[in-house]
């Protein structure tokens, strides 16, 4: 039973342009949701979260938006750049379990020039 | 500035070997984390740890066992290797005890086994 699900495997968005990348979860327990971004042969890491009370989170170029009433999230890249060519994994988490972490399968972004 | 760091980043097993993963963590964190990951099924948690001496399960820890005798270290160990263990595995560690928490992530161990 998969809970958190990204049905983008990929994504394909010129330079500049905005790259919109969506997360749907079903564990309606869940009130924490992070975004990752993994590049080839490196570990995940830690790019923006949301806390479940928000419904809109923003750092620089990265925007999370959090719609709770349809169990879904997306993540927004703003202008997009060659270097944000990555997969992004949505994760979600919620109190009472030792914070661990439910994963999406990912989505790999590639932005062309 | 070394985080989390995993050893060894690559190995190739025979059926049946035994093999043991080390990571380590600089962070003082007190949460540690084994995940698996294969194509097309994301991140998915084998063991974790919210303190020194406590071990716990996740999704998948059939075939692994784990031990965290130092706060800074978690080991995953592998008694008896299949092939179906074949997976790229990534340690991740979070420091604070109250939720939420963030967890940062190790580069990986890529595992083969034939």
């Amino acid at each position: 039973d998969q809970q958190v699900k990204q049905n983008s495997p990929s994504l394909s968005v010129q330079e500049g342009r905005i790259s919109i990348l969506n997360c749907d979860y079903t564990n309606s327990m869940f009130d924490y949701f992070l975004w990752y971004k993994k590049y080839p042969a490196e570990g995940p890491t830690f790019l923006i979260s949301i806390s479940s009370i928000k419904d809109k989170n923003e750092d620089g170029r990265f925007t999370v938006f959090l719609n709770k009433s349809a169990k879904h999230l997306s993540l927004h890249i703003v202008p997009s750049q060659p270097g944000d060519s990555a997969v992004y994994f949505c994760a979600a988490s919620w109190a009472g379990t030792a914070s661990k972490l439910t994963f999406g399968t990912g989505t790999r972004l590639q932005v062309t020039l | 500035n070394a985080g989390v760091t995993q050893t060894p980043k690559f190995r190739v097993l025979k059926t049946g070997q035994s093999m043991t993963l080390l990571c380590a963590q600089d962070m003082n964190h007190e949460y540690m984390y084994w995940y698996r990951q294969d194509p097309g099924m994301g991140l998915r948690l084998i063991h974790y740890s919210v303190g020194e001496g406590t071990t716990a399960k996740g999704e998948v820890p059939d075939g692994y066992n784990v031990s965290r005798l130092k706060k800074q270290n978690f080991l995953l160990g592998l008694e008896s290797a299949a092939p179906s263990q074949t997976s790229v595995y990534f340690c991740a560690s979070s420091y604070s005890t109250v939720h939420p928490n963030i967890q940062y992530f190790g580069a990986g161990t890529r595992l083969s086994v034939l």
